[in-house]
C-alpha cells in the first residue's frame, strides 16, 4: 500500500524558514517523480514544485521560485521542501504527491494527507 | 500562464448524469487529468490522459476532451460522489502544472 506521510508544518513568522518532509513507503521511491501541491484554507489546489526520479529535472511555480527548494533522498525514501522567506500567502495545507512516471508528468496518482503551514506574526 | 476555467458548482439528482466542464484555450491539444476531493480528505485521481481511469475508480466516471473544453462525466450519480472536482493539465509555460479552480458537485 502506497503511503505518503508529510511532516514539518507549523506556525512560523513571516520571513522565517521551514522544512517539510515526506516519508514514502509501499512503492519503489526512486522510480517516480514527486511533487508538492498546496491548498490555502477554503481555496483550490496549487502546484508548488516537482522533482524527477533522479533529481535531474526540477520545477517550481512562479509564486515560490527563488524562495523554495525541493530535494529528495532516494536512500531514505524521502522528499523535502525547504521554504525560506515565508509570506502570509504561503499559508496552506501542503501535500506530497507521487507522479505516475519517473519524469515529471504532473499526474498525481497518490497523495499524502498534508501538513499545515501557517505564516503569521 | 495557461488558465483553466471550471463552473463553481454543479447540482444533480441521484441516479442522473453529472457533467463538469473545464475550459481552456485549445485544451484539446493537451492531456487533462481530473481529481476528486471530499471534505477533509486529500485529492484522488479519477481520470488521467483525458479518459483513462485508475484502478479502483468506477466505470461511472469518464472523461472527454476536444476543442476548448474537457468534460468529466459521472453517470448514475450517488450521494458519495458529492465532492470538489479539479481538472489539471501540464503546460509548457513557466508554471507547468495548472489546476482549474474546482467545481463543487452537489447531489440533491
Amino acid at each position: 500500500e502506497v503511503q505518503l506521510v508529510e511532516s514539518g508544518g507549523g506556525l512560523v513568522q513571516p520571513g522565517r524558514s521551514l522544512r517539510l518532509s515526506c516519508a514514502a513507503s509501499g512503492f519503489t521511491f526512486d522510480d517516480y517523480a514527486m511533487h508538492w501541491v498546496r491548498q490555502a484554507p477554503g481555496k483550490g489546489l496549487e502546484w508548488v514544485s516537482g522533482i524527477s526520479w533522479n533529481s535531474g529535472s526540477i520545477g517550481y511555480a512562479d509564486s515560490v521560485k527563488g524562495r523554495f527548494t525541493i530535494s529528495r533522498d532516494n536512500a531514505k525514501n524521502s522528499l523535502y521542501l525547504q521554504m525560506n522567506s515565508l509570506r502570509a500567502e504561503d499559508t496552506a495545507l501542503y501535500y506530497c504527491a507521487k507522479d505516475m512516471r519517473p519524469g515529471t508528468t504532473g499526474i498525481f496518482d497518490y497523495w499524502g494527507q498534508g501538513t499545515l503551514v501557517t505564516v503569521s506574526s | 500562464s495557461y488558465v483553466l476555467t471550471q463552473p463553481p458548482s454543479v447540482s444533480v439528482a441521484p441516479g442522473k448524469t453529472a457533467r463538469i466542464t473545464c475550459g481552456g484555450n485549445n485544451i484539446g491539444s493537451k492531456s487533462v487529468h481530473w481529481y476528486q476531493q471530499k471534505p477533509g480528505q486529500a485529492p484522488v485521481l479519477v481520470i488521467y490522459y483525458d479518459s483513462d481511469r485508475p484502478s479502483g475508480i468506477p466505470e461511472r466516471f469518464s472523461g472527454s476532451n476536444s476543442g476548448n473544453t474537457a468534460t468529466l462525466t459521472i453517470s448514475r450519480v450517488e450521494a458519495g460522489d458529492e465532492a470538489d472536482y479539479y481538472c489539471q493539465v501540464w503546460d509548457s509555460s513557466s508554471d507547468p502544472v495548472v489546476f482549474g479552480g474546482g467545481t463543487k458537485l452537489t447531489v440533491l
